[in-house]
């Protein structure tokens, strides 16, 4: 059972245009996302985040968006740049056990931005 | 500063030989550990997570198995590796605060042939 959903395996946008990167979750218990982006070869590194109790989180040229009642979120990138093309991955975390936090990701989405 | 590193970055195994990866923190005490692996066209998905030496938990069954025998150590081991154990590993970490953000070693390919 996939809780974590991103049905984009790829996107392209052209320079300077917006990238819009989409998730769905299930599991109503999550109570933060993260987004997560990653270079081939490499360990993903951390994006921008938002807790379940916001709907919007903006960090410069990123900004994350959440809709709980259709567990749904969406990252937004304005304007895309040539570096940004990466593998972008959707996480959601359940506390456990005390302050460990488990991530569960989708398969992300595949971003190509061209010059 | 805290940083992460993992190792063997590349490994090609022959089916049936045993397999161990390693993961070493640095700049932080008691991090909570984790193990994930990448299968191709597959998402991250979770194996193992520690929150103290000794103490490791299992996510999914397999033929792997982990080791945290120190407090910034934690081991990927299987004595017997398969076919379906290639992937791109991931060791992480994170600490108490109140978020669900993890750090990202580099990675250690596996190739079983």
């Amino acid at each position: 059972d996939q809780q974590v959903k991103q049905n984009s395996p790829s996107l392209s946008v052209q320079e300077g245009r917006i990238s819009i990167l989409n998730c769905d979750y299930t599991n109503s218990m999550f109570d933060y996302f993260l987004w997560y982006k990653k270079y081939p070869a490499e360990g993903p590194t951390f994006l921008i985040s938002i807790s379940s109790i916001k709907d919007k989180n903006e960090d410069g040229r990123f900004t994350v968006f959440l809709n709980k009642s259709a567990k749904h979120l969406s990252l937004h990138i304005v304007p895309s740049q040539p570096g940004d093309s990466a593998v972008y991955f959707c996480a959601a975390s359940v506390r456990s056990g005390g302050s460990n936090y488990k991530l569960t990701f989708g398969k992300g989405t595949l971003l190509t931005v061209n010059p | 500063s805290q940083t992460i590193h993992q190792w063997p970055a590349t490994l090609v195994q022959p089916v049936g030989s045993p397999l161990s990866l390693e993961c070493t923190v640095e700049g932080t005490s008691n991090p909570n550990l984790y193990w994930y692996r990448q299968a191709a066209g597959r998402g991250l998905q979770l194996l193992f997570y520690s929150v103290g030496i000794g103490q490791i938990s299992s996510e999914v069954p397999q033929n792997l198995s982990a080791s945290r025998p120190q407090d910034r150590q934690f081991i990927l081991s299987s004595k017997k590796l398969l076919l379906s154990d290639s992937g791109f590993y991931l060791c992480a970490w994170s600490d108490d605060r109140n978020t669900g953000e993890l750090f990202f070693g580099e990675g250690s390919r596996l190739t079983v042939l």
